[in-house]
C-alpha cells in the first residue's frame, strides 16, 4: 500500500535557526513527490515537485531533496512569516491521473 | 488571475439535508479532484475527474456523489449528509504538463 509519513508532526523554531523535515514515503513507482504548504484556514500551496533520487529544487529560504525512500525539505534561516503547515504527497505512476497520496504534515512555528 | 473557488466557504446544515457544494477553475484543466481533510487522517481523495463526463471514484466515495458536465465545474453532492462527513472540503485541479495541483481555499461543513 503507499504511504507517506512526515516527521516531526510539531516543529518549534527560533528565526533563524535552520532545520529539517522528513518525508518517508513508500509506492509502487514513483511517479513524482509534491511538497504544499498550508496556513490555517487554507488550500496547500503548491511549493515543489521532484520527480528522481538525487534532485534538489530551491525556493527563497527552502530547499526540498529526495532519496528512493524519503525527502527532506530543509529551512535555512527561517523567518516568523514560514511559519505554517508543510505536506508532502506522493503520486504513482500509472495512478490515476493526478492522485495524490498526503502525509499528515509537519507544523512549523517560527518565533521571533 | 488562475484561481480555483469554492462555494460556499463554510456551511453548518443538518443530517439528510441534501446540498452541493461547487468548485470551479478558471485554468482550462482537464484534471479535477476532492479532498477532504480530518485532523490525524490528512488529506483523503474522494472522487476525480479527469475530463468532461469522465468522473471516478478516490479512497473515501461514500456518501458522496460528483458530475462532470462542463471543464470548469466539478460540484461535489452530499444526497443525504451526516455527522461524519463533518470536514473540510478541498477542491483541485491539475495542469498535466507541470504536474502543478492548485487547490481551492476550502469548504468547512458542519453536519448536525
Amino acid at each position: 500500500e503507499d504511504q507517506v509519513t512526515q516527521s516531526p508532526e510539531a516543529l518549534r523554531l527560533q528565526e533563524g535557526e535552520s532545520s529539517s523535515l522528513n518525508c518517508s514515503y513508500t509506492v509502487s513507482g514513483l511517479r513524482g513527490l509534491f511538497w504544499y504548504r498550508q496556513d490555517p484556514g487554507k488550500g496547500p500551496e503548491f511549493l515543489f515537485t521532484l520527480y528522481s533520487a538525487g534532485e534538489e529544487k530551491e525556493k527563497e529560504r527552502l530547499k526540498a531533496t529526495l532519496t528512493k525512500k524519503e525527502s527532506f525539505l530543509h529551512i535555512t534561516a527561517p523567518k516568523p512569516e514560514d511559519s505554517a503547515t508543510y505536506l508532502c504527497a506522493v503520486q504513482a505512476h500509472g495512478n490515476q491521473g493526478g492522485k495524490l497520496i498526503f502525509g499528515q504534515g509537519t507544523e512549523l512555528s517560527v518565533k521571533p | 488571475e488562475a484561481q480555483v473557488t469554492q462555494n460556499p466557504r463554510y456551511l453548518i446544515t443538518v443530517t439528510g439535508k441534501k446540498l452541493t457544494v461547487t468548485c470551479s477553475q478558471n485554468m482550462n484543466h482537464e484534471y479535477m479532484s476532492w479532498y477532504r481533510q480530518d485532523p490525524g487522517l490528512g488529506l483523503r481523495q474522494i472522487y476525480y475527474s479527469m475530463n468532461v463526463e469522465v468522473t471516478d471514484k478516490g479512497d473515501v466515495p461514500e456518501g458522496y456523489k460528483v458530475s462532470r458536465k462542463e471543464k470548469r465545474n466539478f460540484p461535489l453532492i452530499l444526497e443525504s449528509p451526516s455527522p461524519n462527513q463533518t470536514s473540510l472540503y478541498f477542491c483541485a485541479s491539475l495542469a498535466y504538463h507541470t504536474d502543478t495541483q492548485y487547490f481551492g481555499p476550502g469548504t468547512r461543513l458542519t453536519v448536525l
